[in-house]
């Protein structure tokens, strides 16, 4: 099975700062990655599919990168509703999905 | 636009089984280029894939949980199931499904229900 990790766990942050968030493939996935963002109470929300293509009507400070086992979600200029939870998915296992631990992103 | 609703109990015993459905509206649930999944999440932790199925009855399970889980359809009623059996409170989550494509641009659930809470407990 595929196991997916992130990192941070937590970060605190400003309106207006730079963010990077992590994700790390326990093997080699290509470019079968997805970033979901999810607020309490609510269904995840798809941001990034294929590890780089903005899903339509997402912001575009929202970027996606890599290929392989690493991969990198960032937004360029946090704004008030982007405080949330952030998850990576891997699609390229024959098992099926596994999602990473998540990223919780809380106002400093 | 494709809207999905999660239905059944909310509290469920120990040992029984869980059973919940998911209606499809706003779109073809037999669109040849859909799969329909259910996806879990216990309380404060990350999100797990249950499984997915196809209009025609296709199926494939998170290994996991394939002992104890089944997926089925009712087109008539552009509905899907889940069952879950022998639950513990392990299984105590909010269940969502979704729908996702098998093509590089739409593998990833991009149409998701609002959940709904199972707990167990006697």
């Amino acid at each position: 099975d595929i196991q997916m990790t992130q990192s941070p766990s937590f970060v605190s942050a400003s309106v207006g700062d730079r963010l990077t968030i992590s994700c790390r493939a326990s093997q080699d996935i290509s470019t079968w990655l997805a970033w979901y963002q999810q607020q309490p109470g609510k269904p995840p929300k798809l941001l990034i599919y294929a590890a780089s293509t903005l899903q339509s009507g997402v912001p575009s400070r929202f970027s996606g990168s890599g290929s392989g086992t690493d991969f990198t979600l960032t937004i360029s200029s946090l704004q008030p509703e982007d405080f949330a939870t952030y998850y990576c998915l891997q699609a390229n296992s024959p098992s099926g999905f596994t999602f990473g631990p998540g990223t919780k992103v809380d106002l400093k | 636009q494709l809207q999905l609703q999660e239905s059944g109990p909310g509290l469920v015993k120990p040992s029984e089984t869980l059973s919940l459905s998911c209606t499809v509206s706003g779109g073809s649930f037999t669109n040849s280029n859909y799969w329909w999944a259910w996806i879990r999440q216990p309380p404060g932790k990350r999100l797990e894939w249950i499984g997915s199925i196809y209009y025609s009855g296709s199926t494939y399970y998170n290994p996991s949980l394939r002992t104890r889980v089944t997926l089925s359809v009712d087109t008539s009623k552009s509905q899907f199931s889940l069952k879950v059996t022998s639950v513990t409170a392990a299984d105590t989550a909010v269940y969502f499904c979704a729908k996702h494509g098998t093509g590089y641009s739409d593998s990833w659930p991009d149409s998701w229900g609002l959940g709904t809470l199972v707990t167990v407990s006697s």
